[in-house]
């Protein structure tokens, strides 16, 4: 079972839209979330940590946390053509486990409609 | 800051050859990670390691696949008898310090194709 899971798979909007992805962890121990954007021929690059239930806002980009449910979500509003990309959900386990490895969700494949 | 440098870019290789991947970190970063990126399985954490020393290499195929971290500039990534199912990206990522509120930098990757 992926420990990690996104949604959608993929999603278009029109410039200047709002965009919405989630993501699902199945284990408890996942309580340190990261989204990164991985741009094509590029090695990902992180956009932004969340490790607080609630949100948090960088500039055109809020990601929002619930720990009772281990659901993140990041929202992109006035979308524009260098945000289409491929954005992952990874989550990195409690301090003390052992071990720093991000585990990544899936991917969602996000392009603008022209 | 350059980011963190892979080499090569690209490698082809044949069936049962070996294949040996370079990753220079970020300069004063103390964690290095390798993970690999496949269409079907998405991004896979392979090995960890911290100041040099490995620390976690429970992603790694066992039989075929080696780490090693022989000095803080650089790292490699062995794969001996390379299969076709090796096809891959293979990407490198340093982090400041280790901890999961540090941000790991990705390189651009090694895109390795076995024939």
């Amino acid at each position: 079972q992926q420990k990690v899971q996104q949604s959608p798979e993929s999603l278009s909007v029109p410039e200047g839209g709002m965009a919405s992805f989630n993501c699902t962890s199945s284990d408890r121990n996942f309580q340190y979330f990261w989204w990164y954007r991985q741009h094509s021929g590029e090695g990902p690059k992180a956009l932004m940590s969340i490790f607080s239930d609630g949100d948090k806002k960088e500039g055109r980009f809020t990601a929002h946390l619930n720990k009772a449910s281990l659901h993140v979500s990041l929202h992109i509003r006035d979308s524009q053509p260098s945000d289409s990309a491929l954005y992952f959900c990874a989550a990195s386990e409690l301090p003390g486990t052992g071990s720093n490895r991000l585990t990544f969700g899936k991917g969602t494949k996000f392009s603008l409609i022209p | 800051n350059a980011g963190v440098i892979q080499t090569p870019r690209h490698k082809v290789t044949g069936k049962g050859q070996e294949a040996t991947l370079w990753c220079e970190p970020i300069s004063g970063h103390s964690a290095v990670f390798w993970y690999r990126q496949t269409i079907v399985q998405g991004l896979e954490f392979l090995t960890y390691f911290r100041n040099q020393a490995p620390i976690d290499d429970s992603g790694m195929p066992k039989e075929r696949f080696s780490a090693q971290m022989p000095n803080q500039s650089h790292s490699t990534l062995k794969i001996q008898s390379t299969q076709p199912q090796d096809s891959a990206v293979y990407l490198c990522a340093s982090s400041l310090n280790w901890g999961p509120s540090y941000e790991q930098y990705f390189g651009p990757g090694t895109r390795l194709t076995v024939l």
